[in-house]
């Protein structure tokens, strides 16, 4: 597609549901990469998967997340039991090789009340 | 992984000002990029450095990577209202081959006031 693309793009849930967010990468890309960014805060990094390669998992909060990357292209971040804190925009970005340059979501914007 | 300091976390210009935001390493970076993000946007890739020294610009925009690649700064000439938002730096924990993740800084706010 001509851009990175993210669905739902607003998602409000109640505390206790599970919720799965999709990001679909710019076809072709081998990198892509979630983050959460909570109202007027910076970027927190989640998880980064890079081509067949271990996905790097360093970021992610909890048990209760976990993210997926199926044949190389869409990936879904799942949480599970959601929290109020939970409550932020996951922003998704993909990279097609190194040293390129990044491209950005536009978000999902989650909200648990 | 790799961790950047950045400051200020807010600027408020007049229209005309110049602003300045930095990041700051402990350690030495083997690059470096810049992005904005305007008020309820998604972040918008602008340049990377990777050379010790490099300086870049893009119409009113400075980018600088220190000789000891353990700084950066992105300078705005004569702000317009039209660069509202934030502006955050990022680092990759790239070794050989391997991008790997990136790392954002704080981001800095930048008001401009008409």
């Amino acid at each position: 597609g001509a851009g990175v693309s993210q669905s739902p793009s607003n998602k409000v849930t109640e505390k206790g549901k599970d919720v799965e967010l999709r990001c679909d990468p710019i076809s072709g890309h081998t990198a892509l990469y979630w983050y959460r960014q909570s109202l007027g805060q910076g970027l927190e990094f989640l998880i980064y998967f890079q081509g067949n390669s271990a996905p790097d998992k360093s970021g992610l909060p909890s048990d209760r997340f976990s993210a997926e990357r199926t044949g190389g292209s869409v990936s879904t971040l799942t949480i599970q039991r959601t929290q109020q804190e939970d409550s932020a925009v996951y922003l998704c970005a993909s990279r097609s090789g190194f040293r390129n340059t990044i491209y950005f979501g536009e978000g999902s914007w989650l909200t648990v009340v | 992984g790799q961790q950047v300091m950045q400051i200020p976390q807010y600027q408020h210009v007049q229209e005309g000002e110049d602003f300045t935001t930095y990041c700051n390493s402990s350690t030495t970076l083997s690059n470096i990029q810049w992005y904005k993000q305007r008020p309820g946007g998604h972040p918008v890739f602008l340049i990377q450095l990777v050379k010790s020294g490099e300086v870049k610009k893009q119409k009113r925009l400075t980018f600088q990577f220190g000789e000891a690649k353990k700084n950066s700064s992105l300078h705005i000439t004569a702000t317009q209202t039209t660069d509202v938002g934030t502006y955050f730096c990022a680092v990759a924990n790239a070794g050989g081959t391997s991008y790997g993740k990136l790392t954002f800084g704080q981001g800095t706010i930048l008001t401009v006031h008409p």
